[in-house]
């Protein structure tokens, strides 16, 4: 009964350092999504997916890059990090759109940069 | 584009207390209405949905009903509990955004015993 499985839950980062926020789901769900959560703010997505192999930019995508190799996974890279990137980011995925369409979110990454 | 607008919070409620969120929507297609629910320390989870005009959505004693006339989704709660103390967003898509959501900025609740 996993659903969506986010590593790691927290992380520091030096200014410049790069990592890998990792994102599983085994809902053999065709959408998944990334989004950022500042405090007092709604989600902003960063990068979403509608399948293996297809990715496409969301709102906010500078500094961020994704891959979807497989159904399940949905990584999400940053490169040469910054204080901008503070926040807390949420991994979601769906079976399908529109008013079908239910997220089901990870737990989170909380993630500061230094 | 599209946008949603939600009533800023914390909103503070003492228990089986009446709440309401207020939230209201612009869009360019016909959307599809969401409220999520935040735990803290936990990602969020459907509470409820409508996706059309006069639809009313229920989970948990929680309702919203679609008021297209008005562009409104409140959230309401007859008698509220210590374990309603989350954060909540409404949210919308339409079918032209690919699944895509919108959301709010989130109304933090907290309910004292």
């Amino acid at each position: 009964n996993a659903g969506v499985t986010q590593t790691p839950k927290f992380r520091i980062l030096k200014i410049g350092q790069s990592m890998t926020l990792q994102c599983a789901q085994d809902m053999n769900h065709n959408y998944m999504y990334w989004y950022r959560q500042d405090p007092g703010m709604g989600l902003k997505l960063i990068y979403y997916s509608v399948g293996a192999g297809i990715t496409d930019k969301g709102e906010v995508p500078n500094g961020y890059n994704v891959s979807r190799s497989t159904t399940e996974d949905f990584p999400l890279r940053l490169e040469l990090a910054a204080p901008s990137q503070t926040s807390v980011y949420f991994c979601a995925s769906s079976y399908s759109t529109g008013d079908k369409n239910i997220q089901y979110f990870g737990a989170g990454t909380r993630l500061s940069v230094l | 584009g599209n946008s949603v607008t939600q009533m800023e919070g914390p909103v503070t409620l003492s228990e089986e207390a009446f709440l309401t969120i207020n939230c209201t929507y612009t869009a360019t297609g016909y959307p599809s209405l969401f409220w999520y629910v935040q735990y803290p320390g936990e990602g969020l989870q459907l509470l409820l949905k409508a996706t059309k005009a006069d639809d009313k959505g229920s989970n948990k004693g929680f309702e919203a009903t679609y008021r297209k006339e008005t562009t409104s989704f409140h959230l309401e709660k007859g008698s509220v509990q210590v374990s309603d103390s989350a954060v909540y967003f409404c949210a919308l898509t339409t079918t032209d955004s690919w699944g895509k959501l919108q959301f709010g900025a989130g109304t933090q609740v907290v309910v004292t015993p």
